[in-house]
């Protein structure tokens, strides 16, 4: 089967460095893709989104790029400090044949990110 | 977390019992999932709700029944647990699916061991 994954499962940086986290997905005919942060003993948290009509999409010191030419999606963060030491997930919603896939979601298996004061 | 609750957050059980998890919601969201994360294995669905009464089998469905009676509140049960089941489960909600106006929301999680 087709699934979503990370290059990397660990990334350091200083404080203050840009971070950019990697995520290869193999289903082309994915539309949807969403990246999550997930912090020690919590649930994961929405961070950010793009739709496959979109090459670059902002939000509040990051950036989603996705290329569908090679398959790749990134997280940029901008300015990283210790508090955005945490797991980072894409997840891919696979478009159905019907056209209604009620949201089911394909994760990756993370990167963890270490940011260092 | 999105005005999600999750009961209990932690609970150790043996094998053979039955177990139940709750998710409570206060946002109203007609979308409703149970999720569970493993090593080695990210977040997988397990069972998702489309409406009240209205269910529907994820990825690993097996070993798992889910109700839901009211929009609020999203039931997960373990018939007969085993220890393959111990995990971190967690339930999320949406206003629609992924991909038109929202996305999904996730709750704190609980951690059930089963020995």
């Amino acid at each position: 089967g087709e699934s979503v994954g990370l290059h990397l499962p660990t990334l350091s940086v200083q404080e203050g460095d840009n971070s950019i986290i990697n995520c290869a997905y193999s289903n082309s005919a994915s539309d949807y893709f969403i990246w999550y942060k997930q912090e020690s003993g919590k649930g994961p948290q929405f961070i950010i989104d793009i739709r496959s009509n979109m090459d670059k999409r902002q939000g509040q010191r990051v950036t989603v790029l996705l290329n569908k030419t090679v398959k790749h999606l990134s997280l940029q963060i901008a300015a990283t400090q210790p508090g955005d030491s945490a797991v980072y997930f894409c997840a891919e919603l696979p478009a159905s044949a019907g056209g209604t896939s009620y949201g089911k979601l394909t994760f990756g298996q993370g990167t963890i990110l270490t940011v260092h004061p | 977390d999105a005005g999600i609750t999750q009961s209990p957050r932690h609970k150790v059980t043996e094998t053979g019992t039955p177990v139940t998890l709750r998710c409570h919601q206060t946002e109203n969201h007609r979308y409703m999932y149970w999720y569970r994360q493993d090593p080695g294995h990210g977040l997988r669905l397990i069972h998702y709700s489309y409406g009240v009464k209205d269910t529907d089998k994820g990825e690993v469905s097996d070993g798992y029944s889910v109700s839901r009676s009211k929009t609020e509140d999203f039931l997960l049960t373990l018939e007969s647990a085993t220890s393959s089941q111990t995990s971190v489960y967690f339930c999320a909600i949406s206003r629609e699916p992924p991909g038109r106006t929202d996305t999904q929301y996730f709750g704190p999680g609980t951690r059930l061991t089963v020995l």
